[in-house]
């Protein structure tokens, strides 16, 4: 079974400045994907960045980029230059992605982001 | 592109009432998801259809929920009868082919209260 961790219910950052949000993973498959999904107050879950397995480099998109540790079991989130509109709810989630077509996401239980001026 | 659109956006029920909600996924994606998300929690998959047949239904409460996916395209969740714990957000989402690599895009949910 696989099992996502996410330590920290709330952060604060100030803005235009760096944060990380940690993730911690465990599973026994052993070709995964992990997920980053940002949700704001209306809800709607917005993708933000994807790091397989097998990925030899760290995946990186605009201002997010995922700092993927295989043998610690860790995928932290880091958004460089926060922003006021980068508030809201962070959700870590993986992915089994070996054989057979079931694919559901397993979600962490989130972490809240509060950038301040 | 149109995202995956979602209907009602929010619905307030009493306990044994039914209730029903609506998906339109991104068109032409494959693949459709209904994932419970409950008040602090992260999502959690309900069903999953790929074209018009269900691929992974293990966390679906088969006693009150049920959902159908006609003709492949939208999708309609049930509950019936609705009870306190289904107090939740009802997020659909889709994915081009299903293949486990493919990007899941979400709608925006449907929030329901059941008093």
């Amino acid at each position: 079974a696989q099992k996502i961790t996410q330590t920290q219910p709330g952060m604060f950052v100030q803005e235009k400045e760096a944060v990380t949000l940690d993730c911690t993973y465990d599973t026994s498959d052993p070709s995964y994907g992990l997920f980053w999904y940002k949700q704001p107050s209306s809800g709607e879950m917005i993708f933000l960045i994807y790091q397989g397995s097998y990925d030899q480099q760290n995946a990186t998109e605009g201002r997010y980029s995922l700092n993927f540790q295989k043998a610690r079991k860790s995928a932290n989130l880091v958004i460089s230059a926060s922003q006021l509109g980068d508030s809201a709810m962070y959700f870590c989630a993986m992915r089994d992605e070996g054989t057979g077509t079931a694919s559901k996401l397993t979600f962490g239980t989130g972490t809240r982001l509060q950038v301040t001026l | 592109e149109a995202g995956v659109a979602q209907s009602p956006r929010y619905k307030i029920i009493e306990k044994r009432q039914s209730v029903a909600f609506w998906c339109n996924p991104i068109s032409g994606h494959a693949t459709l998801y209904w994932y419970q998300q409950i008040l602090g929690q992260g999502p959690k998959l309900l069903i999953q259809f790929q074209n018009n047949g269900v691929v992974d239904d293990s966390q679906l409460p088969k006693d009150r929920f049920s959902a159908e996916r006609l003709k492949g395209v939208d999708s309609t969740l049930k509950i019936q009868p609705a009870k306190l714990e289904d107090s939740a957000v009802y997020l659909c989402a889709s994915s081009l082919f299903g293949r486990r690599t493919d990007t899941q895009y979400f709608g925006p949910g449907t929030r329901l209260t059941v008093l």
